[in-house]
């Protein structure tokens, strides 16, 4: 079945260590794979998507993901991280059909930073 | 960049009313809309796709009766859960998609609770 797993449910680190949110999918062919951060009630904001070329992308606020097709893998990774950062991280997918098709969300990985 | 407004932030009813939730993309057109229901600390749960000018698709086991969704024009779609009962209390999310790029543009959601 098609589906995207995040292995860590809560993940804590402290304010200015490294960080890496691990993404998983399994697809058939290589999905368009996007990762968006949640705060508390809020909505979701995308932090970087990949469709294809470089495997390495830059998103926003100084987070990056690494596409691995050999490992199914889309982690998230941010070299320092900051108080601000703690929320609610979710990985999600889109299958390449060529129309606005859905995003199907991995369950989520809640970072705790301390201080 | 792309805005997606979603109003109301958050709305206490009773059991037994109905509910509508807007969710208008500000400054671009979306021809496709989706609406999504999270639980406490869980994940986003497709609950269906909206096209304008046509009926919405849902995802197994949404009751597309008791939620309405209407999109009416490239703007706007709303969201009605009616005759809600205590259970139907969650958290409300709509994404509008400009297909051109995949971009999926989130409203700030809707806290709903029924009492």
């Amino acid at each position: 079945a098609q589906s995207v797993t995040q292995p860590d449910i809560h993940i804590t680190v402290s304010e200015g260590a490294s960080l890496e949110l691990r993404c998983n999918y399994s697809y058939g062919a290589t999905p368009y794979l996007f990762w968006y951060v949640q705060s508390p009630g809020q909505g979701l904001q995308l932090l970087l998507k990949y469709f294809s070329g470089d495997t390495l992308v830059q998103g926003i606020k100084g987070f990056e993901a690494e596409f691995k097709r050999s490992q199914s893998s889309f982690n998230l990774r941010k070299p320092s991280v900051h108080w601000s950062d703690a929320a609610e991280y979710f990985c999600a997918v889109v299958l390449n059909t060529g129309t606005a098709s859905k995003l199907t969300f991995g369950t989520g990985t809640r970072l705790q930073v301390t201080l | 960049g792309a805005v997606v407004s979603q109003h109301p932030s958050w709305v206490i009813c009773k059991s037994g009313t109905s509910v509508k939730i807007e969710c208008r993309s500000l400054d671009f057109q979306a021809t496709t809309m989706f609406w999504y229901r999270q639980f406490p600390k869980q994940s986003l749960m497709l609950m269906a796709t909206s096209n304008e000018g046509s009926k919405a698709t849902y995802e197994q086991g949404v009751e597309k009766d008791k939620f309405l969704i209407n999109h009416a024009s490239l703007t706007l779609s709303t969201l009605t859960v009616t005759s809600a009962h205590p259970e139907d209390s969650s958290f409300y999310i709509c994404s509008a998609a400009q297909t051109s790029n995949y971009g999926y543009t989130f409203g700030s959601g809707t806290r709903l609770t029924v009492v």
